[in-house]
């Protein structure tokens, strides 16, 4: 079965650095979205990317943060300059249609962790 | 926005009792409601949704109900197994991304 793939599944870094989460959406979806989770809080939408440019965002996506699809099969999301509010697992997920109204696969996560 | 309250926050059932977990949301314009399951280190997964032209969806022991007038959804598992034990998450969706709720962890006791 297909999968939605992400790496790495743990990153530590010093806060002020630049990191990059990587993920590999399912290879027939267009709709690609990233999501975080803090710890003890709810899964929240950070931006959907669809056609090579960010379709929605929210107000968490500020401009520390942007994504990338460098080539044909990765998606991936940048925070420039890492704060300890950072710390979270976030999620990469894909669909086949957007709008938020088809089912979303996951990615089992990147857990960041800064220091 | 939209706004998902999910509850309990966790839920501990002994083998073969039922489990119920409830959901309600804010926007009476939301259509979609997906509930995905997370194990232990896994990735969350999708076990059933329900639009909003249906009133309840049933897939074996798992079936989820809808009521777009008191604007709430719940997730009713029976004959539960030590495998079902999780955190479950439900969401809402108006045509955006989806919107989740804080999570259930469900302990199934054997």
């Amino acid at each position: 079965e297909p999968e939605v793939t992400q790496t790495p599944s743990h990153q530590v870094t010093q806060m002020g650095q630049e990191v990059i989460l990587r993920c590999v959406p399912i290879s027939n979806h267009l709709y690609f979205y990233w999501y975080r989770q803090i710890l003890g809080q709810k899964v929240e939408f950070l931006v959907s990317f669809y056609n090579n440019e960010i379709s929605e965002k929210s107000e968490i996506f500020d401009d520390q943060f942007s994504v990338e699809r460098p080539d044909g099969s990765n998606f991936t999301l940048k925070i420039r300059s890492t704060k300890l509010e950072d710390s979270a697992m976030y999620f990469c997920a894909s669909s086949e249609q957007g709008g938020g109204n088809t089912e979303a696969f996951f990615g089992q996560g990147t857990r960041l962790t800064v220091v | 926005g939209e706004n998902v309250e999910q509850h309990p926050s966790t839920l501990s059932v002994q083998e073969g009792d039922s489990a119920v977990i409830k959901c309600t949301y804010s926007d009476s314009a939301s259509n979609y409601f997906p509930w995905y399951k997370q194990e232990l280190g896994k990735r969350p997964q999708l076990i059933i949704d329900i639009r909003s032209n249906v009133g309840e969806k049933k897939d074996q022991r798992i079936a989820v109900t809808l009521n777009k007038t008191a604007k709430h959804f719940s997730l009713h598992i029976t004959e539960t197994q030590p495998e079902d034990s999780a955190v479950y998450f439900c969401a809402a969706s108006m045509g955006t991304p989806l919107v989740f709720g804080k999570g259930t962890r469900l302990s199934v006791i054997a």
